[in-house]
């Protein structure tokens, strides 16, 4: 158990509407991600943080922001929420000594209608 | 662009049998992890090789590296139900900037 957990754990909204999700983690590691699972896809990376107010873009991250105040907390936003955003969403941690191998959260299911 | 690709992408096989699942990727990496996923829970941490012939055995999975053929390889042998999942490759470029993933492979096991 890597000590993170993600909230909700699953949601239904309206298009249009804004979500986030949270990400906390209680190992005080310094770099976590956000990704998208769908099927036929794996995982791919929206965004990621190298620390506290630290974020950069990943490969899908067009229509998410991300913030991170808080060495334990990074947060994943919806500003408004589209029925192609309907997926699973993982946040990851990595130690980052050398070696950056994740360790997962359980997920968030997203249903937007 | 770093691109993953893993075949098969579905796999029925029976109990007892060996097969393997290939991994290969379009840039230079010596870090290369597997991750299994059971249907409806997170990804679990199989196996990480960080240089060019590793080899890492758990069980009856075993996972290689040969960085200049680009490629990894999980290897089942003598295949028994439990195993039956999805498994991951991925790749780590270098640094903190997230890994990038094959689309997996379905693993399905038959008595």
């Amino acid at each position: 158990d890597a000590g993170i957990t993600q909230s909700p754990r699953h949601k239904v909204t309206e298009t249009g509407t804004p979500v986030t999700l949270r990400c906390h983690q209680t190992e005080n590691h310094r770099y976590m991600y956000w990704y998208r699972q769908d099927p036929g896809h794996g995982l791919r990376l929206i965004h990621y943080s190298y620390g506290v107010k630290d974020t950069d873009k990943g490969e899908v991250s067009d229509g998410y922001s991300v913030s991170r105040s808080k060495t334990e907390d990074f947060l994943l936003t919806l500003e408004s929420a589209t029925s192609s955003q309907t997926s699973v969403y993982f946040c990851a941690i990595s130690t980052g000594t050398g070696v950056f191998e994740q360790y997962f959260g359980p997920g968030t299911r997203l249903t937007v209608t | 662009e770093l691109k993953v690709e893993q075949n098969p992408l579905f796999l029925s096989m029976q109990e007892g049998k060996n097969y393997t699942i290939y991994c290969n990727y379009s840039t230079t990496s010596d870090r290369l992890y597997w991750y299994r996923q059971d249907p409806g829970k997170s990804l679990e941490s199989l196996f990480v090789l960080l240089s060019n012939g590793a080899v890492k055995q758990e069980g009856r999975l075993m996972a290689s590296l040969d960085t200049k053929a680009r490629l990894s390889t999980l290897h089942i042998t003598a295949a028994v139900h439990d195993l039956s999942a999805t498994y991951f490759c991925a790749v780590d470029v270098g640094g903190a900037d997230g890994l990038t993933f094959g689309k997996g492979t379905h693993l399905i096991i038959q008595p």
